[in-house]
């Protein structure tokens, strides 16, 4: 089975700071990985979706890389704003469409 | 602009009655899921749908059925509703076409309380 693991837990940077956010899984037969954001009491939003075939993906101040071989992703977001404070998923596309999910990292941006 | 909606942000209810959460989406994706959060234990996958009235289990199906009767609606039932199952409870969809499976989109969540 998939496992999907996101280290640290919880993160404390000061404001302009860049974050990078680590999403390790054990099987690399994925379709996709998908990076989230998650507010207190919310669901989740969309940030990032990278397919199995390609390397990275940006939007604005974020960038998704994806290494299969290694089982690793990342995700960047350049200067850092305290409203980027939220807690950040990441989820694999496994078979027949089903996502796995890390734990998440809880991110605080102080000002 | 892509939409899931759930049909109560909040619901109290007591032990042993039967609990209905509506999900609905309006992008014609072909899959569905519902999955509960719990602090500590992250996103976990009670069901998933990858067409109308087509069903599978997921990792903690024991508790809970769904119905899919219609493509952009999905529901879970609480067959017979326990304080163990109080949680958070989100509905996301998804489109998997010609072997390319796209991003999943989630609703605002439901948060359950059994008394």
């Amino acid at each position: 089975k998939q496992e999907v693991t996101q280290i640290p837990a919880a993160l404390s940077v000061p404001e302009g700071e860049n974050l990078v956010l680590n999403c390790s899984f054990t099987d690399s037969a994925i379709y996709n990985l998908q990076w989230f954001r998650q507010d207190p009491g919310k669901g989740l939003t969309s940030l990032l979706l990278i397919q199995s075939s390609q390397r990275e993906q940006t939007s604005g101040r974020l960038n998704a890389s994806l290494d299969k071989s290694s089982g690793r992703s990342t995700l960047y977001i350049a200067a850092s704003q305290p409203g980027d404070s939220a807690t950040y998923l990441c989820a694999v596309g496994v078979s027949w469409g089903k996502f796995q999910f890390g734990a998440g990292t809880q991110v605080v941006v102080t000002p | 602009d892509v939409k899931v909606t759930q049909s109560s942000r909040y619901l109290v209810k007591r032990t042993g009655e039967k609990v209905f959460l509506e999900c609905v989406q309006d992008m014609d994706h072909e899959n569905m899921f519902w999955y509960r959060q719990d602090p500590g234990l992250g996103l976990r996958l009670i069901y998933f749908s990858y067409d109308v009235k087509m069903k599978e289990k997921g990792d903690i199906p024991e508790g809970y059925s769904v119905s899919r009767e219609k493509k952009e609606r999905f529901s879970l039932i609480l067959e017979s509703a326990s304080t163990n199952q109080t949680s958070m409870y989100l509905c996301a969809s998804s489109s998997l076409f010609k072997g390319t499976l796209y991003e999943q989109y989630f609703g605002p969540g439901t948060r359950l309380t059994v008394t």
